[in-house]
């Protein structure tokens, strides 16, 4: 498949093993944060939200975890499997728009 | 429910030639996005179409246009196209047009536009 990104950060970890995946945003008055998956030749596909009055939110072997004192988005995978391999995207939204600002990606490779 | 359903999947042009690429929304969804992606850049917003009419609009020339339909499907069009076109180019729908939820956004699998 295409390469999303040629020189992303990665990320490698043990399969089983928890994966954090952090971002920075940009913008401080943004409101609406979300996690995006990209797997090869794909578009990005959703994980998971959350929204500026909060701090912490589970999904299913997911969390997102935002800082907004110092901008700071993570993404945490338990127990990580193969299939996670993927580029991940963090994007903001401002205002209750549908324009996102996307992070540059960061790259899972997961090892069995 | 078919997700997003972008056309052409692929796509070979020459500089100085336009394109037009087609987005079907999934059924429901009255917002479309359109966003591009490439490996220097990441991905960047274009512009949102809802109800037929833009209402953003990202830091891209005038040469990138775009339209929505009567049935929410959209298109967007890259006149005289440049190297630096080169692309993916990516459509998402949402059925949330502003508020708490807005943001949520379903992507396709993109057209991806060589320009030689």
């Amino acid at each position: 498949g295409e390469s999303v990104g040629l020189h992303l950060p990665t990320l490698s970890v043990q399969e089983g093993d928890n994966s954090i995946i952090n971002c920075a945003y940009s913008n401080s008055a943004s409101d609406y944060f979300i996690w995006y998956k990209q797997e090869s030749g794909k578009g990005p596909q959703f994980i998971i939200d959350i929204r500026s009055n909060m701090d912490k939110r589970q999904g299913q072997r997911v969390t997102v975890l935002l800082n907004k004192t110092v901008k700071h988005l993570s993404l945490q995978i338990a127990a990580t499997q193969p299939g996670d391999s993927a580029v991940y995207f963090c994007a903001e939204s401002t205002g209750g728009y549908n324009k996102l600002i996307f992070g540059a990606g960061t790259r899972l490779a997961v090892h069995p | 429910k078919a997700g997003v359903t972008q056309t052409p999947r692929y796509l070979i042009k020459t500089r100085g030639q336009q394109v037009t690429l087609s987005c079907s929304p999934i059924s429901g969804h009255r917002s479309v996005s359109w966003y591009q992606q490439t490996p220097g850049q990441g991905l960047q917003f274009l512009f949102e179409y809802f109800s037929e009419t833009q209402r953003n609009k990202g830091n891209f020339p005038g040469r990138f246009s775009g339209r929505q339909f009567s049935n929410s499907r959209s298109e967007m069009n890259v006149s005289t196209l440049e190297l630096g076109d080169s692309a993916l180019y990516l459509c998402a729908s949402s059925s949330k047009i502003s508020g708490r939820a807005a943001g949520e956004l379903f992507f396709g699998e993109g057209s991806r536009l060589t320009v030689l």
